[in-house]
């Protein structure tokens, strides 16, 4: 069992519509939780950074840890044509880097419909 | 502006000829790291530093050397490229900017091997 699992899609939704990407693991000890937008041909770049369980609001994105269930969500309302792009989901067990490693999903290609 | 430069952004090579990919911040930042990234892979990270003349391994080091003379930089070596090593690289560094630990990458080099 791959220690985080992610869907790669592609999941294609209309404008307008709420997105829901998802990343299950199996490490306990795993603290930290981030999502990162890729768009294509550019490097990853941080969207929300959540620590332990709970919801995590920032404008039209909102962070979701469930630690109990090993898994963690990330919703878009809202969606526009330019959230287009790849999530990565990624999490460690210490504080989000460092000699602690970033363990990575491979990503959801998302794409929004005019 | 805050930044992480990778140089070239493209390279076509040949088997076991010797080449450098340079990384460089200008952020201060003590910690850097190489990943790459593979279709259905993922991004897996290659090598970090934690600071000048500090480096260890991650999780794909075979094939790879780096050094970390001077903090901000943090160059990618390839002694003989083969062609398992034609990959999409990113390099990151790492820091509390925002108030936690954010990972910020480069651009990217697309690498092929011949």
């Amino acid at each position: 069992q791959k220690e985080v699992e992610q869907d790669p899609g592609p999941l294609s939704v209309p404008e307008g519509a709420i997105v829901s990407l998802n990343c299950t693991y199996s490490n306990s000890a795993f603290q930290y939780f981030m999502w990162y937008r890729q768009y294509s041909r550019k490097g990853p770049e941080l969207l929300m950074y959540t620590y332990s369980s709970g919801n995590k609001e920032d404008g039209r994105f909102t962070a979701q840890v469930d630690k109990s269930s090993k898994y963690i969500s990330l919703f878009i309302r809202d969606s526009q044509p330019s959230d287009s792009a790849t999530y990565l989901c990624a999490m460690s067990w210490g504080s989000g880097g460092g000699a602690d490693g970033l363990t990575f999903g491979k990503g959801t290609h998302l794409i929004i419909q005019p | 502006e805050a930044q992480v430069t990778q140089n070239p952004r493209y390279l076509i090579t040949v088997t076991g000829k010797k080449l450098t990919v340079t990384c460089s911040q200008n952020m201060n930042h003590e910690y850097m790291s190489w990943y790459r990234q593979d279709p259905g892979l993922g991004l897996r990270q290659i090598y970090y530093s934690m600071n000048v003349e500090v480096t260890d391994k991650g999780d794909v080091p075979e094939g790879y050397k780096v050094s970390r003379k001077e903090k901000r930089n943090f160059p990618l070596i390839l002694e003989s490229p083969s062609p398992n090593q034609t990959s999409l690289y990113f390099c990151a560094s790492l820091g509390r900017d925002r108030g936690f630990n954010e990972q910020f990458f480069g651009p990217g080099t697309r690498l092929t091997v011949l």
